[in-house]
């Protein structure tokens, strides 16, 4: 398919383990994004990379988050020691001049 | 800073009827951008809206953008139980390195 695809689904962990999701956006798209949806709230940015430019990281909730992007394509977005406030879908999207799409959201549940 | 604001946060309507979603926003917005969330599933884009007076429709679903008021609306006609889901819209924030700012969304319910 031609749309943006995350790994894994779905993440269960216990806390204070270290979880790694992975984005792999639409071909030529130059922007990525990392969002994140708590149960029943609305989205939460959290990270921003176009192109060669440095990564806009306002979004990150501590320095436990971080993320990058090789090769201009895929990102991993790594959350370490996670908490349990760290739970929610973890969407990624990629862009055009018109639109963003979204990735399917990998489902990160820490116990 | 842009902020965006939908009402209502939850609408239960009956199949047939007609009603508006609200989304607000605070500063100049380049674009504003509608998507519909199924339970579980991840964002489906609706309409990209880019310019004053722009009016976009599919189907049941209709855009509108006022960039003079910074308001959007979707506007439902004839709703259908399909249509059942969660819907958003996003401000396009120019400052902020071409950042997404999304409202609290909308969760449509509509009764068979």
């Amino acid at each position: 398919g031609a749309g943006v695809s995350q790994s894994p689904s779905n993440k269960v962990t216990e806390k204070g383990k270290d979880v790694e999701l992975r984005c792999d956006p639409i071909s030529g798209h130059t922007a990525l994004y990392w969002y994140r949806q708590s149960l029943g709230q609305g989205l939460e940015f959290l990270i921003y990379f176009q192109g060669n430019s440095a990564p806009d990281k306002s979004g990150l909730p501590s320095d436990r988050f971080s993320a990058e992007r090789t090769g201009g394509s895929v990102s991993t977005l790594t959350i370490q020691r996670t908490q349990q406030e760290d739970s929610a879908v973890y969407l990624c999207a990629s862009n055009n001049y018109r639109a963003k799409f979204f990735g399917p959201g990998t489902r990160l549940t820490v116990l | 800073e842009l902020k965006v604001e939908q009402n209502p946060l939850f609408l239960s309507m009956q199949e047939g009827k007609n009603y508006t979603i609200y989304c607000n926003y605070s500063t100049t917005s380049d674009r504003l951008y509608w998507y519909r969330q199924d339970p579980g599933k991840s964002l489906e884009s609706l309409f990209v809206l880019l310019s004053n007076g722009a009016v976009k429709q599919e189907g049941r679903l209709m855009a509108s953008l006022d960039t003079k008021a910074r308001l959007s609306t979707l506007h439902i006609t004839a709703a259908v139980h399909d249509l059942s889901a969660t819907y958003f819209c996003a401000g396009l924030n120019n400052n902020a390195g071409n950042m997404l700012t999304f409202g609290g969304g909308t969760r449509l319910m509509v009764k068979p």
